[in-house]
């Protein structure tokens, strides 16, 4: 089956790192990602990870795949207010074969000053 | 500016009316992918085109909607005879090649009257 989630909501205060979490249900999927959409936007992609690696650094994100677990998760260190947004996680299975995207409902991170 | 491009950023319909999206994929992308966004939800899977050919409508409503990718010109989401259940954002990615990351443009925001 085909099934991402997330919750919902997260709180941090600036300065302080975020950890949104997500997980996915197939096995096979090739690549994850992460989006971010601010209000009124569309999504901009953040970084993704191939399902071989288990970790992906980019500036202040850190990616982590958990493949036993099906888990995926973004950590923004530092947290700015300008990183308000909400985060979707998405998975393009492989046995979609087309490269379609499975999308999670979105996590609203807020970030207090 | 070389970013996906959707038009317009907001339509508005009258129950019944026609609605047109249009949507041209970054430069040097020939895949493009439809997707969309009811209020406080993920993104949905509707459509997955390449140059003259559908792919994968596996996401796409059986009646009313269709999409084209003509050989020249943008991506065009049609949804006919609309109603009220149509209102959502509606978004256009492209990648250069299937399964390779997706990028998306700003959606079209429908509202039906």
């Amino acid at each position: 089956g085909e099934d991402v989630e997330q919750s919902l909501f997260l709180s941090v205060r600036e300065g302080d790192s975020s950890v949104i979490n997500c997980t996915y249900t197939d096995s096979s999927s090739t690549y994850l990602y992460w989006y971010k959409q601010e209000p009124g936007a569309g999504l901009q992609l953040l970084t993704y990870i191939f399902s071989n690696m288990d970790m992906k650094q980019d500036q202040r994100l850190t990616v982590l795949l958990n493949k036993k677990d099906k888990h995926l998760s973004l950590r923004i260190a530092d947290t700015q207010t300008g990183d308000s947004a909400i985060y979707f996680c998405a998975e393009s299975p492989l046995t979609s074969n087309t490269g379609k995207l499975i999308f999670g409902q979105g996590t609203t991170l807020q970030v207090k000053p | 500016n070389a970013g996906v491009m959707q038009n317009p950023r907001h339509l508005v319909r009258r129950r019944g009316q026609e609605a047109r999206l249009r949507c041209s994929p970054m430069k040097g992308h020939s895949h493009v992918y439809w997707y969309r966004q009811l209020p406080e939800e993920g993104l949905k899977f509707m459509v997955y085109l390449q140059k003259e050919n559908i792919i994968d409508e596996s996401g796409m409503p059986k009646e009313r909607f269709s999409a084209e990718f003509p050989k020249e010109g943008p991506s065009i989401l049609r949804i006919q005879q609309v109603v009220r259940g149509d209102s959502a954002a509606y978004f256009c990615a492209s990648s250069p090649g299937e399964g390779q990351p997706q990028h998306f443009g700003d959606g079209t925001r429908l509202s039906i009257l």
